[in-house]
């Protein structure tokens, strides 16, 4: 069956450290992954994709994220962490439904809530 | 542009009750999903539909049932809640090759 684990339930770092959220992901086929992150009492907003091709991903607000087959994993980084990262962060793996029509058939895993301080 | 809009955004039910979450999105997409956010369980996912007239039950269908009313709107519905079904629920809609786009989120207490 397919899962997702991330390891870390809370990290905590200070402003302008670096980061690192880790995601290990268990998947029969190639897998299609996404990290998203949460606000308190929001949606979730999608930070970066990996759908194929160059294994590290660019997304928003400055965070990249490395797919890794070798090792089952697909971890997102920041070089400089900022107040405004605090929240809750999901990785996720999309599976094709039954119509083959999207991978938003997603497996999340349990999530880490970031805490920044000052 | 709304994207992906959910209706209402919190509610309270007696247990018993039932009701109905309401979405819709304006992107032209085929597929819809809808899913619950539990502390510490991330989400996971109720029901979808693939496209319009089609629907597939998820990980944790047990006491709901949903309607794709058309290609814009998919409901959830609860026949009679239970508090096992306090929950954050979510609704998402997608394309091929494209990430889900979510709601804002329905927050539902049952007491």
């Amino acid at each position: 069956a397919q899962s997702v684990t991330q390891p870390d339930i809370h990290i905590t770092v200070s402003e302008g450290a670096s980061l690192e959220l880790r995601c290990n992901y268990s998947y029969g086929a190639t897998p299609y992954l996404f990290w998203y992150v949460q606000s308190p009492g929001q949606g979730l907003q999608l930070l970066l994709k990996y759908f194929s091709g160059d294994t590290l991903v660019q997304g928003i607000k400055g965070f990249e994220a490395e797919f890794k087959r070798s090792q089952s994993s697909f971890n997102l980084r920041k070089p400089s962490v900022h107040w405004s990262d605090a929240a809750e962060y999901f990785c996720a793996v999309g599976h094709l439904n039954a119509g083959g029509t999207s991978y938003g058939k997603l497996t999340f895993g349990q999530g880490t809530i970031l805490t920044v301080h000052p | 542009n709304a994207g992906v809009t959910q209706t209402p955004k919190f509610q309270v039910l007696k247990t018993g009750q039932s009701m109905t979450l309401q979405c819709a999105q304006d992107m032209n997409h085929n597929s819809m999903y809808w899913y619950r956010q539990d502390p510490g369980m991330g989400l996971r996912l109720i029901y979808y539909s693939a496209s319009e007239g089609t629907t597939d039950k998820g990980e944790v269908p047990n006491g709901y049932n949903v309607s794709r009313l058309n290609k814009r709107e998919f409901s959830l519905r609860l026949e009679s809640a239970a508090p096992s079904q306090t929950s954050v629920y979510f609704c998402a809609s997608s394309e091929l090759y494209t990430e889900a786009f979510f709601g804002q989120g329905t927050r539902l207490t049952v007491v």
